[in-house]
């Protein structure tokens, strides 16, 4: 029972182009979604994250979109640069649970 | 402020063998999380502690144990290992009051311990 879903394991994009990474979720009762961001040998790092009360967060080159009625949330990530190639994981917390996604290998082409 | 120290970083097990995994977490943290990493699967949540007490549990059999010490550290043990069980097993600190909850929204992780079974 995969409560959080990233369908797509890998995602390539060019170098001064936006990355998109999809995130889907089942438990309703989900109120605090995150992303974390994973290099090869290290433990991952926390992105970004957002409340369900509102729609939109922003930092910097990277914002987090929510539509709780599609149970969907995205990271977009303006410009892309060549550190941003890593695995990111979106989580989701809620009912005394923190459950994570599969992951996305993100890379960007220079 | 140091981070999260897990140790040790690699280890080679045999089928049936056991192992024990340790968990230094950030200064002043009292929860501490972990989790299983494999290909496909992503971050599985195993466990988390709080002051001594496990306070939520993963869908894993009860080879995965942990435990956590006055001092916060804590560590994960799996006995009667399978070829299944390799993966990078991974450890999160955070301020987490309430079970499940990451106030601050952030868990600290550590570099993890990847262990492999032949």
């Amino acid at each position: 029972d995969q409560q959080v879903k990233q369908n797509s394991p890998s995602l390539s994009v060019q170098e001064g182009r936006i990355s998109i990474l999809n995130c889907d979720y089942t438990n309703s009762m989900f109120d605090y979604f995150l992303w974390y961001k994973k290099y090869p040998a290290e433990g991952p790092t926390f992105l970004i994250s957002i409340s369900s009360i509102k729609d939109k967060n922003e930092d910097g080159r990277f914002t987090v979109f929510l539509n709780k009625s599609a149970k969907h949330l995205s990271l977009h990530i303006v410009p892309s640069q060549p550190g941003d190639s890593a695995v990111y994981f979106c989580a989701a917390q809620g009912a005394q649970k923190l459950v994570f996604g599969q992951g996305t290998r993100l890379t960007i082409n220079p | 402020k140091a981070g999260v120290t897990q140790t040790p970083r690699y280890l080679i097990k045999t089928r049936g063998q056991q192992v024990t995994l340790s968990c230094s977490p950030i200064s002043g943290h009292r929860s501490v999380s972990w989790y299983q990493q494999t290909p496909g699967q992503g971050l599985q949540f195993l466990f988390e502690y709080f002051s001594e007490t496990q306070r939520n549990k993963g869908n894993f059999p009860g080879r995965f144990s942990g435990r956590q010490f006055s001092n916060s550290r804590s560590e994960m043990n799996v006995s009667t290992l399978e070829l299944g069980d390799s993966a990078l097993y991974l450890c999160a600190s955070s301020l987490a009051l309430l079970a499940g909850v990451v106030d601050t929204g952030e868990l600290f992780f550590g570099e993890g311990s990847r262990l492999t079974v032949l």
